[in-house]
C-alpha cells in the first residue's frame, strides 16, 4: 500500500539546535518526494523536492531508498521555522499520498 | 492575484444544506486538484481536472460530493446534503505542468 508516515506529530526544539523531521514512505515504484511547510496563518508551500537535490532555508533532506525514509534537516534552527511540515510522495503521474505533518516549535 | 483563490474562507452549514466551494486557480495552469484536511491530518485527494475534463474523481467520499471546472480555469467543489463528517477544510492546488503545486488558503467548512 502507498503511504507516508510522520511518526512526530510535534516536535519541539531550541533555537539554533539541530531538527530532523522524519518521514517514512511505502511504494514500490519509484518514489518522489517533497516536502511542504505552513507557515501560520499561511497557504501550504512547497519547500523541497528530492529529485532537485536543493537546499532551502537551510533544509534539506535525502532520498535513502534502503530505509524508505526521507527525513527533513536543518543543523542550526532559527525561530521563523515554526510551521507544520508536510511529506507528500507523488504516485503515478500526478497524486500526491501525504502524512500527518508534524507541528514544529522552535524555542527561543 | 498572483495567486490561487478560494472562497469562501469559512462556511457554516446545517446539516443537510448543500454547499458550494468555490477555486480560482492561476491563470494558465492547466491541473488542478481539491484536496479534503481533517483536523490533525495532511490532505487527502478528492479529484484531479486536467483543463475542463475531470480525469480522477476516485478520492471524492461519496456520491454527495460533486467538481465541475467546466470552462477549464474556476472550479467549484458542491457538496449537497451535508453531515457532520464533511466538517473539514478543502485545499484547491493548481500546476502549470508536472512542477510544483501551489495551494489556495482554503475553505474551512462545519457542520452543525
Amino acid at each position: 500500500a502507498q503511504r507516508v508516515t510522520q511518526p512526530e506529530k510535534l516536535l519541539s526544539v531550541f533555537k539554533g539546535a539541530p531538527v530532523e523531521l522524519k518521514c517514512n514512505y511505502s511504494y514500490s515504484g519509484s518514489p518522489e518526494l517533497f516536502w511542504y511547510v505552513q507557515y501560520s496563518r499561511q497557504r501550504l508551500q512547497l519547500l523541497l523536492r528530492h529529485i532537485s537535490r536543493e537546499s532551502i532555508k537551510g533544509f534539506t533532506a535525502d532520498l535513502n531508498k534502503g530505509e524508505t525514509s526521507f527525513h527533513l534537516k536543518k543543523p542550526f534552527a532559527q525561530e521563523e521555522d515554526s510551521a507544520m511540515y508536510y511529506c507528500a510522495l507523488r504516485v503515478g503521474n500526478y497524486q500526491l499520498i501525504w502524512g500527518a505533518g508534524t507541528k514544529l516549535i522552535i524555542k527561543p | 492575484g498572483a495567486g490561487v483563490s478560494q472562497s469562501p474562507r469559512y462556511k457554516v452549514a446545517k446539516r443537510g444544506q448543500d454547499v458550494a466551494l468555490r477555486c480560482d486557480p492561476i491563470s494558465g495552469h492547466v491541473s488542478l486538484f481539491w484536496y479534503q484536511q481533517a483536523l490533525g491530518q495532511g490532505p487527502e485527494f478528492l479529484t484531479y481536472f486536467q483543463n475542463e475534463a475531470q480525469l480522477d474523481k476516485s478520492g471524492l467520499p461519496s456520491d454527495r460530493f460533486f467538481a465541475e471546472r467546466p470552462e477549464g480555469s474556476v472550479s467549484t467543489l458542491k457538496i449537497q446534503r451535508t453531515q457532520q463528517e464533511d466538517s473539514a477544510v478543502y485545499l484547491c492546488a493548481s500546476v502549470q505542468r508536472n512542477t510544483e503545486a501551489f495551494f489556495g488558503q482554503g475553505t474551512r467548512l462545519t457542520v452543525v
